[in-house]
């Protein structure tokens, strides 16, 4: 089946700092991937759509400046949270959509913990 | 506005049948899902209905009305590693998933 990785599965960083997440997509090509947050006890709540080549459509509310997302091939997204605070302690997970899948097929990476201090 | 609607909690025992429901309001629709997630767990597939009608797989089984805009996720045989969240999440004509805020399930001995 198709597999989502991500990295680094946890990380604590102090404020002000920026941290960098990667979502691989391990086994297929994935034109388009999504970043989702999840606070807890909440459901997820996307961020943005990325798609290969171009730049990401963020959700109303997300800011782009702080949450930068480049999806440079078509096996990997990164998101980059810039000047990180305690508001921005999340988990954070991507999906990616196969390329040559029916256009609902979804598969999601195992989560990124963040913890700002 | 898009709204997808599911209990808060559900308490079930173990070896017992339970079925969660989803109610939904969206711009179109291209297929509802059921996704499991384990607490600090990313979510994973449970199912996926596009059609009217049951499927079934294995002690899962997931229902859909798009008449009604409900669907539902049956459990038997509760184990209690089916203590979970389940959510549902519908895409959209614009094949965005929607999701609603998820069921906590909680299972007793």
């Amino acid at each position: 089946g198709a597999v989502v990785s991500q990295h680094p599965s946890w990380v604590i960083c102090k404020s002000g700092t920026s941290v960098k997440i990667e979502c691989r997509s391990l086994d297929f090509q994935a034109t388009t991937m999504f970043w989702y947050r999840q606070f807890p006890k909440q459901s997820l709540m996307l961020m943005a759509t990325s798609n290969e080549g171009s730049k990401a459509t963020y959700e109303q509310g997300v800011e782009k400046d702080k949450f930068l997302i480049n999806h440079a091939s078509l096996t990997l997204s990164t998101l980059t949270v810039t000047s990180a605070h305690p508001e921005d302690s999340s988990f954070y997970i991507c999906s990616a959509r196969d390329q040559v899948g029916p256009d609902y097929e979804q598969y999601f990476g195992p989560g990124t913990r963040l913890t700002v201090t | 506005g898009q709204n997808i609607d599911q209990p808060t909690e559900m308490t079930a025992t173990e070896g017992a049948i339970v079925q969660i429901n989803c109610t939904y309001q969206t711009s179109g629709f291209n297929g509802l899902f059921w996704y499991q997630q384990h607490a600090g767990e990313a979510p994973t597939f449970l199912s996926y209905n596009v059609l009217d009608g049951l499927e079934e797989k294995g002690r899962f089984s997931s229902f859909l009305s798009r008449s009604k805009g409900y669907s539902y996720l049956l459990l038997k045989e509760l184990q209690m590693k089916d203590s979970a969240s389940y959510l549902c999440a519908v895409t959209d004509s614009n094949y965005q998933l929607i999701w609603g805020a998820g069921t906590k399930l909680i299972i007793k001995p």
